[in-house]
């Protein structure tokens, strides 16, 4: 079926450093998700993004909706140790009749 | 408010135990259900869904199946486990199909 592919697979950063994850797609998508796994725990939505361009922030964190409708990114700014967790990126496809399409996660580690 | 139950949230069976886990959403009609499974921290890999009462979409033949026997009920079996089994899994529910997923805390199982 239809995957994302989503970079990096893990990072290793340290406390206070800027974080950058993408996601890209072969196909054309009307919304991309991300979401954020902690350990033990379901994926929470993070950010919603609904048009080619859109640039939305939720806190610390930026998402925007790639031109191409083919991409998108995920940057977390001065990252903080309960940043840790997994990072999901999920796009819809414009006809809107099929499951949401996951990416593989980033797995993000903060070093205090 | 709405919200989703998913339970047990650990459970140990030996392999060729049958299996039952169930999921249900409250303050929402006819949503869509979703089951996935996360293997190690891995990717989510979509089992089963379903858009109504009923009707279940199979993503991937294996030894599990779905029902919803009830409109904000969805429950995973199996009737004989594998070793393969293992693993952690999430239900999920969207007021639209395939967009804006609302997961679980999950049940993670492992078969011994």
């Amino acid at each position: 079926g239809q995957q994302l592919n989503q970079s990096p697979q893990s990072m290793f950063i340290q406390e206070g450093e800027d974080v950058s994850m993408n996601c890209t797609s072969s196909s054309i998508f009307n919304t991309w998700l991300w979401y954020k796994q902690e350990p033990g725990e379901g994926p929470v939505l993070l950010i919603a993004l609904y048009k080619a361009g859109e640039l939305t922030s939720n806190g610390r964190l930026t998402a925007q909706f790639g031109i191409t409708r083919k991409d998108s990114f995920l940057n977390i700014s001065a990252s903080i140790p309960s940043d840790v967790g997994i990072y999901f990126c999920a796009g819809r496809f414009q006809s809107g009749n099929t499951p949401l399409v996951f990416g593989k996660g980033t797995r993000l580690s903060v070093i205090a | 408010s709405q919200t989703i139950h998913q339970w047990p949230a650990t459970l140990v069976q030996p392999v060729g135990s049958p299996l039952s886990l169930e999921c249900t959403v409250e303050g929402t009609s006819n949503p869509n259900l979703y089951w996935y499974r996360q293997a190690a921290g891995r990717g989510l890999q979509l089992l089963f869904y379903s858009v109504g009462i009923g009707q279940i979409s199979s993503e991937v033949p294996q030894n599990l199946s779905a029902s919803r026997p009830q409109d904000r009920q969805f429950i995973l079996s199996s009737k004989k486990l594998l070793l393969s089994d293992s693993g952690f899994y999430l239900c999920a529910w969207s007021v639209v199909f395939g967009y804006g997923y609302t997961f679980g805390s999950g049940t993670r199982l492992t078969v011994v």
